[in-house]
């Protein structure tokens, strides 16, 4: 196991609602990134927070949004459920954004249900 | 933008033999990562093997190692002496240098090992 954690595990949630993901970076990492999977796809990256601050995003809409805490754990909010946004969740935490701390470890994920 | 493709949604491997995963890329970048990760059932998303870019020798981790053929932007994995423990989904991913340590997934390799 990575030592990264993320709840919950699954959630089902209805069209429009708005959902709260959460993760518990490894000890001593200070970047988080979210990347969506969706069923039967690699991993598709959302964005990334690093000491607090988002430091890059991917192709997502602007309801995806996100927080990193002092204690680097990091949420990801989704407003205005879609159908499409069912997916596995996935954080990733690393030690930081220069090219020498590449390694990213990933939590479990929370598996998401939009009905 | 870079993009990674598996071609080969499914593969089986009987145990003991040895079995090669295929992964194209496209980028106009010349400094970057090439990553081979594993997604077993039900369980965390980890780090197999890691290419540079700028290094020809081919990295090898175990009974892994790969083929990355730069010009032709392949980077194949190579399992040898398969165990049942193999059996899992396999990402390839890159990652630009100097970036941010951004994650590009392919669509995965389901591999199944049998007895």
């Amino acid at each position: 196991e990575t030592g990264v954690t993320q709840s919950p595990t699954h959630l089902i949630k209805t069209r429009g609602q708005q959902v709260t993901l959460r993760c518990s970076s490894q000890s001593g990492h200070n970047t988080v990134s979210w990347y969506q999977q969706a069923l039967g796809q690699g991993p598709q990256f959302i964005f990334q927070y690093y000491r607090e601050e988002e430091n890059g995003r991917g192709n997502f809409p602007p309801r995806f949004s996100g927080l990193q805490f002092p204690n680097y754990s990091s949420e990801l909010n989704v407003n205005a459920l879609e159908l499409d946004d069912s997916a596995l969740y996935l954080c990733a935490s690393g030690l930081g954004v220069a090219s020498s701390h590449y390694e990213q470890y990933f939590g479990p994920g929370t598996r998401l249900t939009v009905t | 933008a870079q993009t990674v493709t598996q071609s080969q949604p499914e593969m089986s491997v009987q145990e003991a033999e040895t079995v090669t995963l295929s992964c194209t890329y496209d980028t106009s970048e010349n400094n970057y990562y090439l990553f081979w990760y594993k997604q077993p059932p039900s369980r965390q998303m980890i780090l197999v093997i890691r290419q540079e870019a700028y290094k020809q020798q081919n990295a090898t981790e175990n009974r892994f190692s790969v083929n990355f053929q730069k010009a032709a932007k392949s980077f194949s994995l190579k399992i040898s002496d398969s165990q049942l423990g193999d059996t899992a989904m396999y990402f390839c991913a890159f990652m630009k240098r100097n970036a941010g340590n951004m994650l590009t997934f392919g669509g995965g390799t389901r591999l199944m090992v049998k007895p």
